[in-house]
């Protein structure tokens, strides 16, 4: 069964405009991964956060984790077309990655 | 410096058929994963094998489903007798040991599995 859920399912915003995408997970975790899949195939490894970080940044990427209330949100400012995709969040707990249904992202021009 | 290769990248097959898809790990990552995703969901955990460990089958929907790897090498994922419901995509991804809690994964790009 899955442990992440993303919210929203999908969402459609205009190019230069932030984008927020939400995870809920359930069971404790060693760390939180976000991945990016564009069209239906290889997922690309985003960013990591560790259980005691509450927040990490890469590039336009910002993650905050926030373990009390088992969640975690990804933010990509200054969206751009390129930046569509469906986005994936995962938790790490023992020893395998459990993947969330994901966020479809779409960027207007 | 080539990343996880898979093969084949599209597969048709009749019900009842078996298949074998086939995953090349990153050279040097002991751990390997497959994942299936059905079209429009999340992925969904198989297999992973970590050495010489046993694999943890434990996503492995049925016994028409299993895997081998020789080693830290190539891992096949074999389905048996095909059904409809097999049709998604297969993944597989490779990490270093899991030695520490990072396990970033990187992913091969995928076989289209379709089931007529």
């Amino acid at each position: 069964s899955q442990q992440g859920e993303e919210d929203p399912q999908a969402l459609s915003i205009q190019e230069g405009e932030n984008a927020t995408m939400n995870c809920s997970y359930k069971t404790s975790i060693n760390n939180l991964q976000w991945y990016r899949q564009n069209s239906g195939r290889g997922l690309v490894h985003l960013i990591l956060i560790r259980s005691n970080e509450r927040e990490k940044h890469s590039g336009r990427l910002r993650v905050t984790l926030d373990t009390s209330k088992k969640s975690s949100s990804l933010l990509i400012t200054a969206s751009r077309a390129a930046d569509t995709a469906s986005y994936f969040c995962a938790t790490m707990g023992a020893q395998k990655l459990v993947f969330g249904q994901g966020t479809r992202l779409t960027i207007n021009p | 410096g080539a990343g996880v290769s898979q093969s084949p990248s599209n597969k048709v097959t009749e019900k009842g058929k078996d298949v074998e898809l086939r995953c090349d790990p990153i050279s040097g990552h002991t751990a390997l994963y497959w994942y299936r995703q059905r079209l429009g969901q999340g992925l969904e955990f198989l297999i992973y094998f970590q050495g010489n460990s046993a694999p943890d089958k434990s996503g492995l929907p049925s016994d028409r489903f299993s895997a081998e790897r020789t080693g830290e090498s190539v891992s096949t994922l074999t389905i048996q007798r095909t059904q409809q419901e097999d049709s998604a995509v297969y993944l597989c991804a490779s990490s270093l040991a899991l030695a520490s809690s990072y396990n970033e994964q990187f992913f091969g790009p995928g076989t289209r599995l379709t089931v007529l």
